[in-house]
Protein backbone atom coordinates (compact mmCIF):
# COMPACT_ATOMS: atom_id res chain seq x y z
CA UNK A 1 0.00 0.00 0.00
CA UNK A 2 0.74 3.78 -0.31
CA UNK A 3 2.18 5.89 2.44
CA UNK A 4 3.87 8.70 3.25
CA UNK A 5 5.53 9.31 6.91
CA UNK A 6 6.38 12.60 8.17
CA UNK A 7 7.94 11.90 11.35
CA UNK A 8 8.26 15.66 12.55
CA UNK A 9 5.13 17.08 14.05
CA UNK A 10 6.94 20.19 14.38
CA UNK A 11 9.79 22.08 13.86
CA UNK A 12 11.43 25.80 14.37
CA UNK A 13 14.12 27.56 12.49
CA UNK A 14 15.72 30.84 13.07
CA UNK A 15 15.18 33.21 10.25
CA UNK A 16 17.86 32.92 7.34
CA UNK A 17 18.85 29.41 8.49
CA UNK A 18 17.99 26.45 6.77
CA UNK A 19 15.83 23.57 7.24
CA UNK A 20 15.07 20.15 6.42
CA UNK A 21 11.59 18.78 6.38
CA UNK A 22 11.63 14.92 6.60
CA UNK A 23 9.49 12.52 4.78
CA UNK A 24 9.64 8.89 3.60
CA UNK A 25 7.44 6.88 1.20
CA UNK A 26 6.33 3.46 0.44
CA UNK A 27 4.78 2.06 -2.92
CA UNK A 28 5.26 -0.33 -5.13
CA UNK A 29 4.85 1.39 -8.16
CA UNK A 30 7.52 2.04 -10.77
CA UNK A 31 6.83 5.72 -11.56
CA UNK A 32 5.49 8.07 -9.27
CA UNK A 33 5.98 11.60 -8.05
CA UNK A 34 6.74 13.14 -4.86
CA UNK A 35 4.84 16.71 -4.35
CA UNK A 36 5.74 19.51 -1.13
CA UNK A 37 2.78 21.86 -0.12
CA UNK A 38 3.24 24.58 1.66
CA UNK A 39 -0.50 25.24 3.90
CA UNK A 40 -0.53 28.92 6.15
CA UNK A 41 -2.69 29.29 8.37
CA UNK A 42 -5.06 31.06 6.09
CA UNK A 43 -6.32 27.41 4.86
CA UNK A 44 -4.90 27.33 1.27
CA UNK A 45 -2.63 24.69 -0.12
CA UNK A 46 0.43 25.72 -2.50
CA UNK A 47 2.15 23.89 -4.55
CA UNK A 48 6.31 23.93 -3.57
CA UNK A 49 8.39 21.26 -5.55
CA UNK A 50 7.62 18.12 -7.68
CA UNK A 51 9.96 15.51 -8.25
CA UNK A 52 9.46 12.71 -10.77
CA UNK A 53 10.66 8.86 -10.03
CA UNK A 54 12.77 8.92 -12.74
CA UNK A 55 14.62 12.32 -12.72
CA UNK A 56 18.49 12.13 -12.24
CA UNK A 57 18.35 15.75 -10.79
CA UNK A 58 16.63 16.76 -7.49
CA UNK A 59 14.12 19.50 -7.94
CA UNK A 60 14.86 22.87 -6.74
CA UNK A 61 12.57 25.66 -6.99
CA UNK A 62 14.27 29.04 -5.54
CA UNK A 63 14.59 28.45 -1.99
CA UNK A 64 13.64 25.15 -1.92
CA UNK A 65 14.66 21.85 -3.00
CA UNK A 66 14.16 18.28 -2.48
CA UNK A 67 16.37 15.48 -1.65
CA UNK A 68 15.45 12.51 -3.10
CA UNK A 69 16.98 9.61 -2.23
CA UNK A 70 15.20 6.65 -4.03
CA UNK A 71 16.90 3.87 -2.51
CA UNK A 72 16.48 5.03 1.08
CA UNK A 73 12.34 6.28 0.05
CA UNK A 74 12.92 9.55 1.17
CA UNK A 75 12.24 13.16 -0.39
CA UNK A 76 13.20 15.51 1.81
CA UNK A 77 12.42 18.93 1.38
CA UNK A 78 15.30 21.77 2.39
CA UNK A 79 14.50 25.53 2.68
CA UNK A 80 17.20 27.99 2.24
CA UNK A 81 17.59 30.87 4.26
CA UNK A 82 14.13 30.76 6.03
CA UNK A 83 11.83 34.05 6.26
CA UNK A 84 8.73 34.79 8.98
CA UNK A 85 7.02 33.91 5.87
CA UNK A 86 7.75 30.36 5.91
CA UNK A 87 5.79 29.33 9.38
CA UNK A 88 3.25 27.21 7.88
CA UNK A 89 2.24 23.91 7.74
CA UNK A 90 4.10 21.43 5.53
CA UNK A 91 3.10 18.72 3.40
CA UNK A 92 4.58 15.49 1.49
CA UNK A 93 2.24 14.31 -0.98
CA UNK A 94 2.73 11.26 -3.42
CA UNK A 95 1.44 10.88 -6.86
CA UNK A 96 -0.34 7.02 -7.32
CA UNK A 97 -1.34 6.01 -10.52
CA UNK A 98 -4.45 3.68 -10.24
CA UNK A 99 -6.46 1.57 -12.62
CA UNK A 100 -7.18 3.40 -16.03
CA UNK A 101 -4.12 5.42 -15.81
CA UNK A 102 -5.78 7.82 -13.31
CA UNK A 103 -3.14 9.46 -10.87
CA UNK A 104 -3.90 10.34 -7.02
CA UNK A 105 -2.59 12.17 -4.34
CA UNK A 106 -1.84 10.52 -1.29
CA UNK A 107 -0.75 13.06 1.82
CA UNK A 108 1.68 12.82 4.65
CA UNK A 109 0.22 14.18 8.34
CA UNK A 110 2.28 16.92 7.92
CA UNK A 111 4.94 19.03 9.85
CA UNK A 112 4.69 22.52 11.34
CA UNK A 113 7.11 24.88 10.55
CA UNK A 114 7.49 28.00 13.06
CA UNK A 115 9.91 30.41 12.11
CA UNK A 116 12.04 32.92 14.70
CA UNK A 117 13.17 36.01 14.49
CA UNK B 1 -5.81 32.73 -14.68
CA UNK B 2 -8.93 32.74 -12.18
CA UNK B 3 -8.00 29.87 -9.67
CA UNK B 4 -10.31 27.23 -7.64
CA UNK B 5 -13.57 28.82 -6.64
CA UNK B 6 -15.39 27.23 -3.45
CA UNK B 7 -18.62 28.14 -1.56
CA UNK B 8 -19.15 28.55 1.29
CA UNK B 9 -15.95 29.22 2.83
CA UNK B 10 -17.04 28.56 6.36
CA UNK B 11 -20.69 26.72 7.50
CA UNK B 12 -21.56 25.65 10.68
CA UNK B 13 -24.91 23.26 11.48
CA UNK B 14 -26.18 20.88 13.95
CA UNK B 15 -25.71 17.37 13.26
CA UNK B 16 -27.95 15.45 11.27
CA UNK B 17 -28.52 18.28 9.52
CA UNK B 18 -27.29 18.24 5.85
CA UNK B 19 -24.70 20.74 4.12
CA UNK B 20 -23.49 21.11 0.41
CA UNK B 21 -20.13 22.74 -0.67
CA UNK B 22 -19.63 24.39 -4.65
CA UNK B 23 -16.95 24.00 -6.18
CA UNK B 24 -15.80 26.08 -9.70
CA UNK B 25 -12.26 24.52 -11.04
CA UNK B 26 -9.94 26.26 -13.21
CA UNK B 27 -11.15 26.73 -16.72
CA UNK B 28 -10.31 23.61 -18.91
CA UNK B 29 -9.10 21.82 -15.94
CA UNK B 30 -10.99 17.90 -16.73
CA UNK B 31 -9.77 16.40 -13.46
CA UNK B 32 -11.78 17.46 -10.12
CA UNK B 33 -10.89 16.06 -6.44
CA UNK B 34 -13.02 16.67 -3.26
CA UNK B 35 -10.42 16.38 -0.12
CA UNK B 36 -11.45 16.19 3.66
CA UNK B 37 -8.66 17.24 5.95
CA UNK B 38 -9.24 16.57 9.90
CA UNK B 39 -7.42 19.20 12.10
CA UNK B 40 -4.05 18.25 12.15
CA UNK B 41 -3.93 15.66 9.89
CA UNK B 42 -3.23 15.82 5.91
CA UNK B 43 -5.68 15.87 3.36
CA UNK B 44 -7.73 12.55 2.03
CA UNK B 45 -9.00 12.09 -1.08
CA UNK B 46 -13.09 11.41 -0.92
CA UNK B 47 -13.75 11.63 -4.71
CA UNK B 48 -12.07 12.24 -7.69
CA UNK B 49 -13.89 13.41 -11.23
CA UNK B 50 -12.94 13.20 -14.86
CA UNK B 51 -15.08 15.22 -16.43
CA UNK B 52 -18.44 14.10 -15.48
CA UNK B 53 -17.26 10.82 -14.58
CA UNK B 54 -16.76 9.48 -11.37
CA UNK B 55 -13.06 7.82 -11.71
CA UNK B 56 -12.64 7.14 -7.27
CA UNK B 57 -14.55 7.09 -5.04
CA UNK B 58 -13.29 4.44 -2.41
CA UNK B 59 -12.88 6.45 0.90
CA UNK B 60 -16.29 8.46 0.28
CA UNK B 61 -18.45 7.68 3.18
CA UNK B 62 -21.64 6.89 0.25
CA UNK B 63 -23.84 6.18 3.49
CA UNK B 64 -24.18 10.24 3.55
CA UNK B 65 -21.92 11.82 1.73
CA UNK B 66 -22.35 12.30 -2.49
CA UNK B 67 -20.85 14.02 -4.76
CA UNK B 68 -21.43 15.66 -8.57
CA UNK B 69 -20.05 17.20 -11.24
CA UNK B 70 -22.52 18.24 -13.91
CA UNK B 71 -21.58 19.02 -17.05
CA UNK B 72 -18.13 17.99 -16.27
CA UNK B 73 -17.63 21.67 -15.08
CA UNK B 74 -18.29 22.90 -11.34
CA UNK B 75 -18.99 20.36 -8.63
CA UNK B 76 -20.99 20.10 -5.61
CA UNK B 77 -19.98 17.95 -2.41
CA UNK B 78 -23.22 17.09 -0.01
CA UNK B 79 -23.18 15.65 3.32
CA UNK B 80 -27.10 14.06 4.68
CA UNK B 81 -26.91 13.54 7.74
CA UNK B 82 -23.73 15.44 9.01
CA UNK B 83 -22.07 13.97 12.49
CA UNK B 84 -19.79 15.36 14.73
CA UNK B 85 -16.96 13.49 13.33
CA UNK B 86 -17.46 15.67 9.64
CA UNK B 87 -15.98 18.72 11.34
CA UNK B 88 -13.65 19.39 8.69
CA UNK B 89 -12.16 21.52 5.99
CA UNK B 90 -13.31 20.73 2.68
CA UNK B 91 -11.23 21.06 -0.38
CA UNK B 92 -11.00 21.63 -4.02
CA UNK B 93 -8.43 20.92 -6.22
CA UNK B 94 -8.13 20.48 -10.39
CA UNK B 95 -5.46 19.56 -12.52
CA UNK B 96 -5.36 19.38 -16.35
CA UNK B 97 -3.23 16.53 -17.69
CA UNK B 98 -0.69 17.08 -20.01
CA UNK B 99 3.36 18.13 -19.20
CA UNK B 100 4.91 16.75 -16.41
CA UNK B 101 3.86 19.92 -14.38
CA UNK B 102 0.68 19.62 -14.69
CA UNK B 103 0.76 16.83 -12.38
CA UNK B 104 0.32 19.42 -10.10
CA UNK B 105 -3.10 20.04 -8.40
CA UNK B 106 -4.31 23.17 -7.99
CA UNK B 107 -6.25 24.00 -4.60
CA UNK B 108 -9.16 26.15 -3.68
CA UNK B 109 -9.25 27.65 -0.51
CA UNK B 110 -11.84 25.17 1.36
CA UNK B 111 -14.85 25.31 3.10
CA UNK B 112 -14.48 25.22 7.07
CA UNK B 113 -17.60 22.73 8.18
CA UNK B 114 -17.86 22.68 12.24
CA UNK B 115 -20.45 19.92 13.08
CA UNK B 116 -22.62 20.82 16.52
Amino acid sequence: AQKITQTQPGMFVQEKEAVTLDCTYDTSDQSYGLFWYKQPSSGEMIFLIYQGSYDEQNATEGRYSLNFQKARKSANLVISASQLGDSAMYFCAMRHMFSGGYNKLIFGAGTRLAVHP
Amino acid sequence: EAGVAQSPRYKIIEKRQSVAFWCNPISGHATLYWYQQILGQGPKLLIQFQNNGVVDDSQLPKDRFSAERLKGVDSTLKIQPAKLEDSAVYLCASRSPGRRRDYEQYFGPGTRLTVT
